[in-house]
């Protein structure tokens, strides 16, 4: 069975500092997908990015990166030089290649605050 | 080009009566999901249609509950005889299939119906 991990309930920071976001994963698959979401207060999930198991390459974007590790069965999340407009939940998720229409399975989520 | 919406955004009904949500997805998109979130907890996966046909159902799912997706675009999620536990957000994301076999496609969710049964 898939399951997703996410350690840390909230994790509050002064603006402009980093903040690293974990997400350990299971799954018996070789074939899988690892997600990242945001859910400000609005409510609505915010795709970020998508990741499968055969690349392992760390991937940036802007103010955001990711580094997956395989051995560790892990994919973490850092948001350099936070802003306010970062404060929101962000949900790992993961997604088995042999599951019936890739339905996702959501780890608990990790409440960001940002402070200014 | 539109994302996925859902109405109504909130719903407050009495324990009891039936209550009927309606989504509609990213307009070429073949894979329509439901999601249930309660607050603090990350969403869990109800069910999903590939078109029309409703492939998989999760336990959570009871038999107060059904959804249907007549032609294949828009689809409604029915609670019957609601009940207090069923106070959610629930959350409705499309995908379009890969063609590859083992491929899998993006889901993007729309803004959720609040659900609060009183």
């Amino acid at each position: 069975a898939q399951k997703v991990t996410q350690a840390q309930t909230e994790i509050s920071v002064v603006e402009k500092e980093d903040v690293t976001l974990d997400c350990v994963y299971e799954t018996r698959d070789t074939t899988y997908y690892l997600f990242w979401y945001k859910q400000p207060p609005s409510g609505e999930l915010v795709f970020l990015i998508r990741r499968n198991s055969f690349d392992e390459q760390n991937e940036i974007s802007g103010r955001y990166s990711w580094n997956f590790q395989k051995s560790t069965s892990s994919f973490n999340f850092t948001i350099t030089a936070s802003q306010v407009v970062d404060s929101a939940v962000y949900f790992c998720a993961l997604s088995e290649a042999r599951a019936a229409g890739n339905k996702l399975t959501f780890g608990g989520g990790t409440r960001v605050l940002v402070k200014p | 080009d539109t994302g996925v919406s859902q109405d109504p955004r909130h719903k407050i009904t009495k324990r009891g009566q039936n209550v009927t949500f309606r989504c509609d997805p990213i307009s070429e998109h073949n894979r329509l999901y439901w999601y249930r979130q309660t607050l603090g907890q990350g969403p869990e996966f109800l069910t999903y249609f590939q078109n029309e046909a409703q492939l998989e159902k999760s336990r959570l799912l009871s038999d107060r509950f059904s959804a249907e997706r007549p032609k294949g675009s828009f689809s409604t999620l029915e609670i019957q005889r609601t009940e207090q536990g069923d106070s959610a957000m629930y959350l409705c994301a499309s995908s379009l299939a890969g063609g590859l076999a083992g491929s899998t496609d993006t889901q993007y969710f729309g803004p959720g119906t609040r659900l609060t049964v009183l």
